[in-house]
């Protein structure tokens, strides 16, 4: 049971330039997050979905957009990258019947 | 609007010494609360939820939670601390309103176990 899942690990962007970070769950959970975590600052909700086909936004969402096509998968991606983005990401995914958020290993983004 | 206050950022204790890690929170209704730990390059693993009931909370790794309503507080407790237990922890709350988990984090504290 791989639970959550992302890629990459690690990325250098430079500015202007756009990736799509991956997230998968293989727990069947409805309920998926996207954070950042940057020091001194804890997690910040950037966009979560509560359901295959809708997103919404979070605390901090300019600058990143999602999908989430299939239930297992919830994409973040920037189109145009900028250094504030330099971050750690950590996708998180929850059962409606759970309180508890399961997270990924998380990628950690550098933008020059 | 909901938040989350760890006004420590470092805990430092001796092995074998009880632990303490302090949050406190501001909703404008009744709360969930959580604790996650988060070792070095690891994402973020639960320990434990307080959502109704008892207002000690019993979790992973011999952990336990306090829930103070009057003091809005939910101190992380342990009564022997290991040298494994060093390691970055997050208290979060959510609105037992809302229909899934929101979660709003404190900004962390970082537990030191000395051998």
């Amino acid at each position: 049971n791989a639970g959550v899942t992302q890629t990459p690990k690690f990325r250098v962007l430079k500015t202007g330039q756009s990736m799509t970070l991956l997230c998968a769950q293989d727990m069947n959970h409805e309920y998926m997050y996207w954070y950042r975590q940057d020091p001194g600052m804890g997690l910040r909700l950037i966009h979560y979905s509560v359901g295959e086909g809708t997103t919404a936004k979070g605390e901090v969402p300019d600058g990143y957009n999602v999908s989430r096509l299939k239930k297992q998968n919830f994409l973040l991606g920037l189109e145009s990258a900028a250094p504030s983005q330099t971050s750690v990401y950590f996708c998180a995914s929850g059962g409606s019947l759970s309180y508890e958020q399961y997270f990924g290993p998380g990628t950690r983004l550098t933008v020059t | 609007a909901q938040s989350v206050a760890q006004p420590e950022d470092q805990v430092n204790v001796a092995e074998g010494n009880p632990l303490t890690v302090k949050c406190t929170y501001s909703v404008s209704g009744n709360p969930y609360l959580f604790w996650y730990v988060q070792y070095p390059n690891r994402g973020l693993q639960f320990l434990l939820k307080y959502i109704t009931g008892d207002n000690l909370v019993k979790g992973s790794y011999g952990f336990e939670a306090e829930f103070n309503k009057s003091q809005t507080s939910f101190h992380l407790k342990k009564p022997s601390a290991l040298v494994s237990d060093s390691a970055l922890y997050f208290c979060a709350v959510s609105l037992r309103s809302t229909g899934f988990q929101k979660l709003v984090f404190g900004t962390g504290t970082r537990l030191l176990v000395s051998p």
